[in-house]
């Protein structure tokens, strides 16, 4: 059990245009997903999180007009990155807990994101 | 915010070979987990442990909450072990606690 999915799992995307990620969780329901970015070498830093049926919360330095979070479902988060640069190459990773008391965060497999 | 630090911070392994993985955390915890990250970026779940010892296959891992820091034991490496091991963290599921992740131990298992 928590299986949480990505989708793509890879994509390259033109500097200007938009590209949104889906994030579910297949097993389970999800109240709470986290959103996190990884540079290369580096370690995992929490971008935002969203909460079903309410607004994400960002973390500091986190534009959330650049990075369009919903979490319209208990099993679906989606993260729109708007007008991507190729400062945004990097890899985004979903994660997903079970409910509200539960700490313990499922991780999907990540989406490596392109920007030329 | 709570400081996580690893070490060490890269370790070659003979296959067979064992390691003991080291997570140092600077403030009292309620999630403590570790986890592996393959090379095709995968975070694969290996322990869910703020407290304790638990055991999985060739694999173990205890956590001193009271002296904060927790243990990652590898028994008899396989070239599968290879990879990023990390320890990640959080105080409480409220407004500006998270999951904060140290910094990572590269393992490469060699044959």
């Amino acid at each position: 059990g928590a299986v949480v999915s990505q989708h793509p799992s890879r994509v390259i995307c033109k500097s200007g245009t938009s590209v949104k990620i889906e994030c579910r969780s297949l097993d389970f329901q999800a109240t709470t997903m986290f959103w996190y970015r990884q540079f290369p070498k580096q370690s995992l830093m929490l971008m935002a999180t969203s909460n079903e049926g309410s607004k994400a919360t960002y973390e500091q330095g986190v534009e959330k007009d650049k990075f369009l979070i919903n979490h319209a479902s208990l099993t679906l988060s989606t993260l729109t990155v708007t007008s991507a640069h190729p400062e945004d190459s990097s890899f985004y990773i979903c994660s997903a807990s079970r409910d509200r008391f539960s700490y313990e965060q499922y991780f999907g497999p990540g989406t490596r994101l392109t920007v030329t | 915010g709570i400081q996580v630090e690893q070490s060490p911070p890269d370790l070659i392994l003979q296959e067979g070979a064992n390691s003991t993985l080291r997570c140092n955390f600077s403030d009292s915890v309620n999630n403590l987990q570790w986890f592996h990250q393959n090379p095709w970026g995968q975070l694969i779940n290996l322990f869910y442990i703020p407290s304790g010892t638990k055991q999985n296959g060739r694999l173990s891992a205890t956590t001193v909450a009271t002296e904060r820091y927790s243990l990652l034991y590898i028994s008899s490496s396989q070239t599968t072990d290879s990879g990023v091991y990390f320890c990640a963290v959080e105080r409480y599921r409220r407004s500006g606690d998270k999951l904060t992740f140290g910094t990572g131990t590269r393992l490469a298992v060699r044959p």
